[in-house]
């Protein structure tokens, strides 16, 4: 298995620009989310899905749409990129977070800078 | 509002000595803490969880310890090794409702250990 995978690694844009994160999972987990992180701070989610079809918002969700038409694909898109959106973005699945173990898989992470 | 911080920002210990790295909340609804393990460069590792009706739980080289009275929670890591040394984040959850849905991640700590 490979796990979480995100593309791409590293992304510029410019402000204003629009672009789309991707996120795949083949572990077959129901639970998918997004979460930006900040140097010096911690995770701060964004948007989370807890099975096809079903989105919701989190903590900053503001500048940014989901959608989950596959149990696999779960991407991120930036609407109108601005400089506050500058940060390193990890993708997350988990089998199911109503379970006790609430052990999610990160992925490696897009580094993304808006000039 | 109500968050996950660390009292430590910055952890240095010699090898093979035990590391202790703290964490305070304030969501007193919360009643499931994880630890994660951020290496440079890569997504955060889960290490080990903590249900709120437990105030120990132990793995391999690494104990979590619950304090409801005080709202802390620590991860001790025993004979702690160069490949211990990362960015550690504790999260929170609360397990009822949609709450068990996100996480509230600490600021971190960062552990260097010292050949």
């Amino acid at each position: 298995n490979a796990g979480v995978t995100q593309t791409p690694k590293f992304q510029v844009l410019k402000t204003g620009q629009s672009m789309t994160l991707q996120c795949a999972q083949d572990m077959n987990h129901e639970y998918m989310s997004w979460y930006r992180q900040d140097p010096g701070m911690g995770l701060r989610l964004i948007h989370y899905s807890v099975g096809a079809g079903i989105t919701d918002q989190g903590e900053v969700p503001n500048g940014y749409n989901v959608s989950r038409s596959t149990t696999e694909d779960f991407p991120l898109r930036l609407l109108s990129a601005a400089p506050s959106q500058t940060s390193v973005y990890f993708c997350a699945s988990s089998p199911d977070p109503g379970t006790i173990i609430y052990e999610q898989y990160f992925g490696p992470g897009t580094r993304l800078t808006v000039t | 509002g109500e968050s996950v911080g660390l009292h430590l920002p910055t952890l240095s210990v010699q090898e093979g000595d035990n590391s202790i790295i703290n964490c305070a909340y304030s969501n007193s609804a919360s009643d499931y803490f994880i630890w994660y393990k951020q290496e440079s460069g890569k997504g955060p590792q889960f290490i080990i969880d903590i249900r709120s009706n437990m105030d120990k739980r132990q793995g391999q080289r690494v104990t979590v310890l619950l304090n409801k009275t005080v709202k802390h929670l620590s991860l001790q890591i025993a004979a702690t090794q160069p490949g211990d040394s990362a960015v550690y984040f504790c999260a929170e959850t609360s397990d009822s409702g949609a709450g068990s849905y996100q996480l509230t991640f600490g600021k971190g700590t960062k552990l260097s250990v010292i050949p």
